[in-house]
């Protein structure tokens, strides 16, 4: 079975911290996703990267930056982690091109106290 | 900016009800279309999709989309919802064009009592 693993289900950080969520994808797949999910505003994205060390950001991206060194895993940083960063995060992955869906991770749910 | 909109935030249905889930899209030229549902405490999950063809499409779990083009609309239906169906549901869509990503509606919010 096709596989997206995010290395922790809940994180509880402080204010300042610098966060790194991780994911790894199984499927060689090229292109690889960060989006924050919080209640009554669906998922946002944060960035993307479609090859390895290539990153685009996405709609949201402030506060936060990615690392992309290998195909297989693409890192979410918060270099100065702040209450309103506190949200649900979801990495993806997904074949390049039109019409294939994403293939999505169980999520990591962070706390910023 | 591209953008998709569902109608709902939140359903409340008996079981046996039927369901339908209203989605629209933006106009971007040509685009996929998406439904997700997440279960409670689960991942996402995709539930069924559009590419082009025969506008009315069969998911799992007995779900199916109809893809109305003159009206930018993708719809999520069910005849008869059970309790397990509650859940989130995320109408998406991804239009075709350069590096276009997976654009997400807020959401739907189904309640199925018992």
């Amino acid at each position: 079975d096709v596989k997206v693993t995010q290395s922790s289900r809940y994180l509880v950080k402080r204010t300042g911290e610098k966060v790194f969520l991780e994911c790894v994808q199984d499927m060689d797949h090229e292109n690889m996703f960060w989006y924050r999910q919080d209640p009554g505003l669906g998922l946002r994205l944060i960035y993307f990267s479609y090859d390895v060390k290539m990153k685009e950001k996405g709609d949201i991206p402030e506060g936060y930056s990615v690392s992309r060194e290998k195909k297989e895993r693409f890192s979410l940083i918060l270099e100065s982690a702040s209450t309103n960063q506190t949200s649900m995060y979801l990495c993806a992955s997904s074949f390049p091109g039109q019409g294939y869906g994403y293939t999505f991770g169980s999520g990591t749910r962070l706390t910023v106290v | 900016a591209q953008s998709v909109s569902q109608h709902n935030h939140h359903v409340i249905l008996s079981e046996a009800a039927s369901l339908e889930l209203g989605c629209n899209y933006s106009y971007g030229g040509t685009v996929n279309l998406f439904w997700y549902v997440q279960y409670p405490g689960q991942h996402l999950q995709l539930l069924l999709k559009y590419f082009s063809g025969d506008p009315l499409v069969k998911g799992i779990k007995g779900f199916e989309a109809e893809f109305i083009k003159s009206k930018f609309s993708f719809n999520l239906r069910k005849p008869s919802v059970q309790w397990s169906d509650t859940a989130e549901y995320f109408c998406a869509a991804l239009w075709n064009s350069g590096y276009s990503t997976l654009t997400f509606g807020k959401g739907t919010m189904l309640l199925v009592s018992p």
